[in-house]
């Protein structure tokens, strides 16, 4: 079975300043996806950014990039330029090919400080 | 805002009452999902609807009896729930089940007294 695991329940970082979450995952399959959404106090999930696993390129999308190591099993996300409105809840999240099946982490609380 | 709306946002019911939790979505979507989110605890994929057809239902117990009348609605009723299932109940959507991108609604926040 698969499963993911954010071993940080809190981290803080500075605005202006760059911080990084981690995810780990355990999969015997090739073929996946993985995705980091961020819960806001409005509690919506958004999809911040998602990552083919066939894809050696990390995904970007603005000030949001992740460092995919698939031999390794790790999915990190990099918030560079950090801004109050980042502050929320960040969940990784690994999706299978084939079942369809999404699978969410424990989630990791990120303070912005001004 | 994502177009997945659900109401009512708050709702706090006794053990021996009968309440439902609604859905709408406004995206043309195919795939409906129903997810419970505890503190301290993964999100938990509950049921999942298929153009109007059940299709995943993981080992939710009968209290919760789910309900989709159509693609744009999904219901989640709720009888004799135990303390144990308060918790934020997430709604979201999809393209169809295949496609991976989910939208969800803010959720209903329930307290069981």
């Amino acid at each position: 079975a698969q499963t993911v695991t954010q071993s940080q329940p809190e981290m803080s970082v500075q605005e202006a300043e760059t911080v990084t979450l981690s995810c780990t995952y355990d999969t015997s399959e090739s073929d996946y996806y993985l995705f980091w959404y961020k819960q806001p106090p409005s509690r919506q999930m958004i999809l911040v950014i998602r990552q083919e696993a066939y894809k050696q390129q990390n995904a970007t999308e603005n000030r949001f990039s992740v460092n995919f190591q698939k031999a390794a099993k790790s999915f990190s996300l990099k918030i560079s330029d950090s801004q109050l409105g980042d502050a929320a809840m960040y969940f990784c999240a690994y999706r299978s090919a084939g079942t369809g099946k999404l699978i969410f982490g424990q989630g990791t609380t990120l303070q912005v400080k001004p | 805002e994502t177009g997945v709306t659900q109401t009512p946002r708050h709702l706090v019911m006794g053990m021996t009452n009968k309440k439902s939790l609604k859905c709408e979505q406004h995206l043309g979507h195919n795939a409906m999902y129903w997810y419970k989110q505890s503190a301290k605890k993964p999100l938990e994929l509950m049921f999942v609807y298929s153009l109007e057809e059940r299709v995943e239902n993981n080992s939710v117990p009968s209290r919760f009896s789910p309900e989709c009348p159509n693609s744009s609605h999904l219901f989640l009723h709720l009888h004799t729930l135990q303390p144990e299932d308060s918790a934020l109940y997430l709604c979201a959507s999809s393209q169809d089940r295949t496609n991976e991108k989910l939208f969800f609604g803010s959720g209903t926040q329930l307290s069981v007294l």
